[in-house]
């Protein structure tokens, strides 16, 4: 299968702490991107890492991608009350159109 | 910037019953597509549209019809709505393949179908 497996499935920290969320696939890993969904609403885009590359940053995001293990982290550093989402990651190995979702990880920040 | 709008927010049906969700982007995206939500779980593709006139079925599209008749809008039908699509609805649409670029999404149309 495509979909991408999220660990953990939940994850509660402090305010000011690290978040760190991890993913991987059974597939070849093309392009992967992680998105944000806070409750009820729609998906927010975060980051995209290439296939040949093997870290981005992205603000207080910072995004590894390892295709020899077919898995990707999503690091948050200095976590806020508002980073409290469900972050999906997203594998498009093998398809121009469609990403494939993970169940994501539920990410709660406490005050 | 308006970015992807859906309409309603909100649905309820009857079992049998038939319904369009609306999606509009103003951004001049040529890929949209339609996902749906089910509780604890990631999205599922229903279909998508690689511009004006082009329409093909995404993972799960039994039930559903779509057409693209102009670059802006993206309808989704249901022709005789049960129960399994009670779901929250989600169109994204992106300048490129949803695979290498950003996707934009709607805040998405919460259906119930009793």
């Amino acid at each position: 299968s495509q979909q991408g497996e999220e660990d953990p499935q939940a994850l509660s920290i402090q305010e000011g702490e690290n978040a760190t969320m991890n993913c991987s696939y059974k597939t070849s890993i093309n392009n992967l991107q992680w998105y944000r969904q806070n409750s009820g609403r729609g998906l927010v885009h975060l980051i995209l890492i290439r296939s040949n590359e093997r870290e981005k940053h992205s603000g207080r995001l910072r995004v590894t991608l390892d295709t020899s293990k077919k898995s990707s982290s999503l690091l948050i550093t200095a976590s806020r009350a508002a980073d409290t989402a469900s972050y999906f990651c997203v594998n498009s190995g093998g398809s121009n159109y469609k990403l494939t979702f993970g169940k994501g990880t539920l990410l709660t920040v406490n005050p | 910037n308006a970015g992807v709008t859906q309409t309603p927010k909100f649905q309820v049906l009857k079992t049998g019953q038939s319904m369009t969700l609306q999606c509009a982007q103003d951004m001049n995206h040529e890929y949209m597509s339609w996902y749906r939500q089910d509780p604890g779980m990631g999205l599922r593709l229903i279909h998508y549209s690689v511009g004006a006139g082009i329409t093909d079925q995404g993972e799960v599209p039994n039930g559903y019809n779509v057409s693209r008749s102009t670059t802006e809008d993206f309808p989704l039908r249901l022709l005789s709505a049960a129960p399994s699509q009670t779901s929250v609805y989600f169109c994204a649409s992106s300048s490129g393949p949803h695979t290498a670029t950003e996707a934009f999404f709607g805040q998405g149309t919460r259906l119930t179908v009793v």
